[in-house]
C-alpha cells in the first residue's frame, strides 16, 4: 500500500510569513497533486508535478517534486489571510487511482 | 459546468436507519469515485467506477456499504444500516480519464450517526 506522510499536520503563522510543508513516501509516484480544501467544500487542485526535480510556480506558491518522486513540497511566500485551508498531496501511479495523505492544516492569523 | 453535485449537503440520522448518499458527476467524465473523510484517517477511497462500471470496491469498510452507477450522470452510496462510526464527511468525485488527470469533487454530505 502506497501511503503518503505529510507534515507538519497543524500550521499556525502570522500574515507575511513563510512556510514549507512537505509530503513524503517510500513509494515512487508517476505523478503527485497539491490540493486546497477549505471549510464545508470538496478539495480543489492547485498543481500536477510529473517530472522528479520539477518545480512549478502558483503566485505565491512554489511546488516542488523530489528528484526521485518519493516526495513533493509546497512553500508559499508571504502567506495570507487567504491561504487558510487544508493542503493535501496525493500521488499517482501509472493508472491506479489517486492516493492521499491526510493534509496540512494552515492557519494564517492577520 | 455546475461541477460534481451531491446530495444531501447535511444528514443526521440514527443508528440502525438506512441511508442514500447522491452524486452527479459531471458531464463526459467516464470516472467516478467515492471518498470518505474523517479527522483520523483522511481522505479514503471507497470504490471507483469507469463508464458505470465498478472498478475496485476494495475500500468499502463492510457489506453495510454498497454504491451503485445506473448510468453516467447518476451515482449512489448506500449505508445499511448506519452505525456512528460511518459519521464522517462523503466525497463523489469525476475525472475524465485515469493518469495525471484533474480530479473534480463535489462539495460533499456531512454524515452523522447517532
Amino acid at each position: 500500500t502506497q501511503l503518503l506522510e505529510q507534515s507538519p499536520q497543524f500550521l499556525s503563522i502570522q500574515e507575511g510569513e513563510n512556510l514549507t510543508v512537505y509530503c513524503n513516501s517510500s513509494s515512487v509516484f508517476s505523478s503527485l497533486q497539491w490540493y486546497r480544501q477549505e471549510p464545508g467544500e470538496g478539495p480543489v487542485l492547485l498543481v500536477t508535478v510529473v517530472t522528479g526535480g520539477e518545480v512549478k510556480k502558483l503566485k505565491r506558491l512554489t511546488f516542488q517534486f523530489g528528484d526521485a518522486r518519493k516526495d513533493s513540497s509546497l512553500h508559499i511566500t508571504a502567506a495570507q489571510p487567504g491561504d487558510t485551508g487544508l493542503y493535501l498531496c496525493a500521488g499517482e501511479e501509472g493508472n491506479t487511482p489517486l492516493v492521499f495523505g491526510k493534509g496540512t492544516r494552515l492557519s494564517v492569523i492577520a | 459546468d455546475a461541477g460534481v453535485i451531491q446530495s444531501p449537503r447535511h444528514e443526521v440520522t440514527e443508528m440502525g436507519q438506512e441511508v442514500t448518499l447522491r452524486c452527479k458527476p459531471i458531464s463526459g467524465h467516464d470516472y467516478l469515485f467515492w471518498y470518505r473523510q474523517t479527522m483520523m484517517r483522511g481522505l479514503e477511497l471507497l470504490i471507483y467506477f469507469n463508464n458505470n462500471v465498478p472498478i475496485d470496491d476494495s475500500g468499502m469498510p463492510e457489506d453495510r456499504f454498497s454504491a451503485k452507477m445506473p448510468n453516467a450522470s447518476f451515482s449512489t452510496l448506500k449505508i445499511q444500516p448506519s452505525e456512528p462510526r460511518d459519521s464522517a464527511v462523503y466525497f463523489c468525485a469525476s475525472k475524465v480519464e485515469p493518469g495525471a488527470e484533474k480530479l473534480f469533487f463535489g462539495s460533499g454530505t456531512q454524515l452523522s450517526v447517532l
